[in-house]
This record gives C-alpha cells, sequence and structure tokens, in this order.
C-alpha cells in the first residue's frame, strides 16, 4: 500500500504565487521527511529534508511545514517562477530502514 | 559535492539481448545503492537496494535472475537487464545513501533511459 499519500497530482501556479504541496503518512516511526524535485528525463535531486522535531525548515523560498499530530508535512514554493515547473515526490524514512517511501509525485506548471 | 553518475544515459537494444547500467558516486563512498524503476508519469519504484560486497535485496516482485545487480565496490553498482523484452523499456534510476551527517541521504543519479525493441 502507498505509506506516503501526496495531493495534489497537478498543480498550475501564476509567476509569483505561491505553490503548495501536501503530503499525509500513517508509520509514525518515520523519522525523515525529504523532498525531491524531478525535471523531465533526469533524476530526482534532493530539494530540502525535515525531521519532525522542528514543525518549519525553510530554504530560500522553499519551506517544509510538518504537524506531527496530524502526520502531515508541505512544501511550499514562494514566488514561484516558471524554472520551478518540474514533478515534486515527498519522501519518508525510519531508522533502519535504509530506503525511502516516495509519495505518487505532483507535476507543477507555473505559468509566466 | 555527492554527485552520482549513471552509464549509459539511454540504450535501445534488441529483445533478447542484455543490457547493464552502471551507477558510480563520483565524490563519496556510498554505503548502500538503490536501483528504481520509473514509469512515465508515475513515481519512483524501489526494485533493490544493494551493499557493497554483499548479495543484493530485491522487492518483492522484481525478479532477480533477471535484474542482476553487482555492487563491486563502495562507488560502483551495476544493473544488468537480462534477456530484455519490451515491457522491460522504463526510465531506470540509481541513488546512492551517504551515511554521517544528520540523515542517511540518497543521492539520485541521472537515470538510464532502456527501449527494447
Amino acid at each position: 500500500q502507498q505509506q506516503v499519500k501526496q495531493s495534489p497530482q497537478s498543480l498550475i501556479v501564476q509567476k509569483g504565487g505561491i505553490s503548495i504541496i501536501n503530503c499525509a503518512y500513517e508509520n509514525t516511526a518515520f523519522d525523515y521527511f525529504p523532498w525531491y524535485q524531478q525535471f523531465p528525463g533526469k533524476g530526482p535531486a534532493l530539494l530540502i529534508a525535515i525531521r519532525p522535531d522542528v514543525s518549519e525548515k525553510k530554504e530560500g523560498r522553499f519551506t517544509i511545514s510538518f504537524n506531527k499530530s496530524a502526520k502531515q508535512f508541505s512544501l511550499h514554493i514562494m514566488d514561484s517562477q516558471p524554472g520551478d515547473s518540474a514533478t515534486y515526490f515527498c519522501a519518508a524514512s525510519y531508522p533502519g530502514a535504509n530506503n525511502l517511501f516516495f509519495g505518487t509525485g505532483t507535476r507543477l506548471t507555473v505559468i509566466p | 559535492g555527492a554527485v552520482v553518475s549513471q552509464h549509459p544515459s539511454r540504450v535501445i537494444c534488441k529483445s533478447g539481448t542484455s543490457v547493464k547500467i552502471e551507477c558510480r558516486s563520483l565524490d563519496f563512498q556510498a554505503t548502500t545503492m538503490f536501483w528504481y524503476r520509473q514509469f512515465p508519469k508515475q513515481s519512483l519504484m524501489l526494485m533493490a537496494t544493494s551493499n557493497e560486497g554483499s548479495k543484493a535485496t530485491y522487492e518483492q516482485g522484481v525478479e532477480k535472475d533477471k535484474f542482476l545487480i553487482n555492487h563491486a565496490s563502495l562507488t560502483l553498482s551495476t544493473l544488468t537487464v537480462t534477456s530484455a523484452h519490451p515491457e522491460d523499456s522504463s526510465f531506470y534510476i540509481c541513488s546512492a545513501s551517504v551515511s554521517g551527517g544528520e540523515w542517511e541521504t540518497q543521492y539520485f543519479g541521472p537515470g538510464t533511459r532502456l527501449l527494447v525493441l
């Protein structure tokens, strides 16, 4: 079964707007939540990651918000740019798991 | 830092032939390497996990005799698709895991597009 649920499947945002992608999980053992960005024909690139001991992490225009009680985390892209158009995957992992459990991906299109 | 390369970037082969894909961690030693498969517009599907010098651990439903993985060193893992068929056509992506620091982070290669005719 899908251990990490991601929404929306696709998202269209105006240039300068805020893009928000949401993920939810059930396994409370998860303690590492990275976001990956993937351009067509390329491998995913690590964008930003968070642990559940903080509620927010910001790196430039990218922010992860984490709600431990709700078992949800989200990626916010501020001042979205056409160059941000890509597919974004959330993921989760737990100690000893070694591998990542990926969400289904969100295709973001930022229109000029 | 933390660059992972894959070779070739794309390959076309005839049905029945075998294809080898290389995954290298260029500037670090990877404790673990992973192989994923990705269909168009879909998420990554983990195929197997490999540690240097030991046998790979395959995910349920992945044929180990069809997808041979060799992890010869801390910087090189290879995936061989044996007797390839058109249904094996896909985008294959490797990743390498780096221990230390805050987390064990996975860094992905650029992927290899395989087309079997």
